[in-house]
Formats: structure tokens, C-alpha cells, sequence
């Protein structure tokens, strides 16, 4: 079994701060990692998948980052607002098509 | 733009009861996978298949089995429903392709009592 794990598990922010938080992983066998939203009472949407050491991406307010080598992702929300609440699953692709996922990082912005 | 549609949305078994969870997606996609979801542990995979015709246990497949009905269908079945099989299942696809992600179903929420 994989070990992928974020951290932390959850955290408040004031809106109008950015904050960020991180996903690690095996540094051996990488072909991918990707980031999903979770809001409340509904499913999973894909933000970003990454397949290149050193990878940046960027969707609105929200981007990330990626280092294969030292396996780690940073998960970034600038100006942080209350749509923004959710909880952020990073996954871990090996060989074959099938994800890891780790437990999450819960976010709560307060207005 | 139906995506991933999961049938049913809510269900509560007797202990011992069976029952099978039902996914579709008409994205044309290779891939489909069974994850479920329980309080402080992410998603788990159950079973997936890479493709059609194929199946592949996952972190968590006992008590479970599935079938890859056609590229368009994927079902999940509890043969004899346990307690601790109480959770919320999702399906998801994708396409199969590096790079590409998954698209998830909005969930079914099982009870067993």
C-alpha cells in the first residue's frame, strides 16, 4: 500500500488570507499526481493533474506545485474566500491507472 | 452532460442482506473504478478496471465483487452486507490516459444494520 499523506488534516482561515498545505509521496515510480475539491454533499472535481517534476499549475486563486524528486506537492489559495471551504484530496499515481488518495486537508475560511 | 450516474442514492440493508450499486458513465472513458469513503480516511479503492473485460482488487476489495458489464458499466455487489461495509461508495472514471483525471458519480450512501 502507497502512503500518501497531506497535512494538516484541516485548517481555519480569515477570508482574504492565502494559506497552503502539502501532499507527499512516494518519490519512486511517480507518473502522477492530481488535486481534487470535495465540497460538502457533493463529489470530487478535478483541479490540477501533474506529471512533470517542477510542474506549476494554476486555476483561478488556486495553484500547486511539484517536486517528484523529494515527493511533494504544495496545494496554494490566494485571497482565500468562503466558496473556498472544502476539503482538498492530492492522489498518487504509480504504474497502471489506478490513484492513491490521501486523507484530505479540510479548509474553513470565516468571513 | 450526465458524467458518472450512480444508482441508488441512499440504501439501508440488513446485516446479511445483498444488494448491487449500479455505475454508468457515458464518456466513453476506458477506465472505472469503486473507491468508498469513510470518516477521516479519504477514499479507499475497492476494485477497478483498467479497461473493458478486465477487473483488479484494490486497497480494500473483501466482501466485494464487481463486474465490467460493457465500457459504459460497472457495478459493485455485497454479497452478504456487514456492518462495517456501511460508508458512502463512488464511482469515478477516467480515460485511462497519463494526465487525464477522474470524473466521480455523486455517491451512494449505505447503511447496514
Amino acid at each position: 500500500i502507497l502512503n500518501v499523506e497531506q497535512s494538516p488534516q484541516s485548517l481555519h482561515v480569515q477570508e482574504g488570507d492565502s494559506t497552503n498545505f502539502t501532499c507527499s509521496f512516494p518519490s519512486s515510480n511517480f507518473y502522477a499526481l492530481h488535486w481534487y475539491r470535495w465540497e460538502t454533499a457533493k463529489s470530487p472535481e478535478a483541479l490540477f493533474v501533474m506529471t512533470l517534476n517542477g510542474d506549476e499549475k494554476k486555476k483561478g486563486r488556486i495553484s500547486a506545485t511539484l517536486n517528484t524528486k523529494e515527493g511533494y506537492s504544495y496545494l496554494y489559495i490566494k485571497g482565500s474566500q468562503p466558496e473556498d471551504s472544502a476539503t482538498y484530496l492530492c492522489a498518487f499515481r504509480a504504474a497502471g491507472n489506478k490513484l492513491t488518495f490521501g486523507g484530505g486537508t479540510r479548509v474553513l475560511v470565516k468571513p | 452532460n450526465a458524467g458518472v450516474t450512480q444508482t441508488p442514492k441512499f440504501q439501508v440493508l440488513k446485516t446479511g442482506q445483498s444488494m448491487t450499486l449500479q455505475c454508468a458513465q457515458d464518456m466513453n472513458h476506458n477506465s472505472m473504478y469503486w473507491y468508498r469513503q469513510d470518516p477521516g480516511m479519504g477514499l479507499r479503492l475497492i476494485y477497478y478496471s483498467a479497461s473493458e473485460g478486465t477487473t483488479d482488487k484494490g486497497e480494500v476489495p473483501n466482501g466485494y465483487n464487481v463486474s465490467r458489464l460493457n465500457k459504459r458499466e460497472f457495478s459493485l455487489r455485497l454479497e452478504s452486507a456487514a456492518p462495517s461495509q456501511t460508508s458512502v461508495y463512488f464511482c469515478a472514471s477516467s480515460p485511462g490516459v497519463l494526465g487525464q483525471p477522474q470524473h466521480f458519480g455523486d455517491g451512494t450512501r449505505l447503511s447496514i444494520l
